[in-house]
């Protein structure tokens, strides 16, 4: 079955340290996405991508890099700039054309800084 | 620019109850609306969205919504909740053509089903 695998399902990282998160699609979706989720909000976007090797922010991109070499995959570096990465990340993507407003996630990756 | 208002946090309900979740929204171009759902630790799903054709939506689940643009509402009604309905619900909105990853989400709204 196709869909998004985000790996590792947990993380614990040092403060000072930068980890990446991992998200694979197999949807052949061209567009993709990252965003945080903290306890009792929505969902803020940190980067997407609508192409390969091309890539924006989003509203909260400050402390995270992200790079697009393959279709397939989007992965999210925390940097040891941000300041408060303890948080739930969802990666997510779409398809092109009429399905494109609907939004395909991942099962999410839990950061908690040590 | 757009924003979503999901009137309380928190609603719990009997089994077997209606289930209604509220989502107010402003926009100023025609939007599309979504409500999602995420069980813990996992991604969210799409329950069902609004692209401007019937302005009640039936989606998974036995949800459905409407979409009532002089309220700028889109609450989410079940008519009889089951156990398996616990969850966090999100209603997101986006402009329409526009990138749907760049949709606005709701805080949420949790849902709680006693039996």
């Amino acid at each position: 079955d196709g869909g998004i695998t985000q790996s590792p399902k947990y993380l614990f990282r040092k403060e000072g340290q930068n980890v990446t998160l991992s998200c694979e699609q197999n949807l052949n979706h061209d567009a993709m996405y990252w965003y945080r989720q903290d306890p009792g909000q929505g969902l803020r976007l940190i980067y997407y991508s609508q192409i390969v090797n091309d890539f924006q922010k989003g509203d909260i991109a400050e402390g995270y890099s992200v790079s697009r070499e393959k279709k397939e995959s989007f992965p999210l570096t925390v940097t040891s700039a941000q300041k408060n990465p303890t948080a739930f990340y969802l990666c997510a993507s779409t398809p092109t054309g009429s399905g494109a407003n609907v939004l395909t996630f991942g099962a999410g990756s839990r950061l908690t800084v040590l | 620019a757009q924003s979503v208002t999901q009137l309380g946090s928190h609603v719990s309900v009997s089994e077997g109850a209606l289930v209604l979740l509220r989502c107010n929204y402003s926009s100023s171009v025609p939007p599309y609306l979504f409500w999602y759902v995420q069980y813990p630790n996992q991604g969210l799903q799409l329950l069902l969205k609004y692209t401007s054709a019937a302005t009640l939506v039936k989606g998974i689940n036995g949800f459905e919504a409407e979409f009532k643009k002089s309220e700028t509402s889109f609450h989410l009604t079940k008519p009889s909740a089951h156990m398996s309905d616990a969850a966090e619900y999100f209603c997101a909105v986006s402009d329409q053509g526009t990138n749907a990853g760049k949709s606005t989400f709701g805080d949420g709204t949790t849902l709680t089903v006693k039996p």
